[in-house]
């Protein structure tokens, strides 16, 4: 158990529909990234947060959107879902920004039908 | 642009044997390079990385990885593999600077390790 919390576990939803999901880092982690993982496109950084503030972003659409709280934890918002928006969805946290390791999450599974 | 590679899709190893998981990198500057293990149906798992220092660095669950900066490699390896050890391997390389950054990972290279 890597200390780091991701609800739903699975989410199945529509095209067009918007969902949101949620990530609880480590204690006394400052440093929240999202991932997304697909079988055509591998492993591919979103957006990282430290201390609530944006901090790098990847190939993250316009679609989708993120933020982190001041107790830290984030939510990913994805909207005007795709059916190639469905993935597995990691958040990650770590203790700064860089270059320390990150701890995963168990994922979210989203299937859009 | 920062990246990794991982050539091979597939490694097979019988239990016993000592395992290697191929990883590449081509990065400007100094590399912080990780590896991160994926059991089905979960979350990546830190397994160790190289951010300065020795070139062997040990990690968990008895795997070490050897940084070779003039062939730009960081291999994983493991002296005795374990059928417990099949997974997804990732490679991945750190870019940013000191107050942001992401990892980039490879493609993934799939341990199996047959009884």
């Amino acid at each position: 158990d890597s200390g780091v919390t991701q609800t739903p576990k699975h989410l199945i939803t529509a095209t067009g529909q918007r969902v949101t999901l949620r990530c609880s880092p480590r204690s006394g982690d400052l440093s929240v990234y999202w991932y997304q993982q697909s079988l055509d496109q591998g492993l591919q950084f979103l957006i990282q947060y430290y201390n609530g503030e944006e901090r790098a972003k990847g190939n993250i659409l316009e679609r989708f959107s993120a933020q982190q709280f001041p107790d830290l934890h984030s939510e990913l918002n994805l909207s005007s879902l795709e059916l190639g928006d469905s993935a597995l969805y990691f958040c990650a946290s770590s203790v700064g920004a860089a270059p320390y390791e990150q701890y995963f999450g168990p994922g979210t599974r989203l299937t859009v039908t | 642009a920062q990246s990794v590679a991982q050539p091979e899709d597939q490694v097979n190893v019988a239990e016993g044997n000592p395992l290697t998981v191929k990883c590449t990198y081509s990065v400007s500057g100094n590399p912080y390079l990780f590896w991160y293990v994926q059991y089905p149906n979960r979350g990546l798992q830190f397994l160790l990385k190289y951010i300065t220092g020795d070139n062997l660095v040990k990690g968990s669950y008895g795997f070490e990885a050897e940084f070779n900066k003039s062939q730009t490699s960081f291999h994983l390896k493991k002296p005795s593999a374990l059928v417990s050890d099949s997974a997804l391997y990732f490679c991945a390389v750190h870019t940013g600077g000191t107050s942001y950054g992401k990892l980039t990972f490879g493609q993934g290279t799939i341990l199996t390790v047959h009884p």
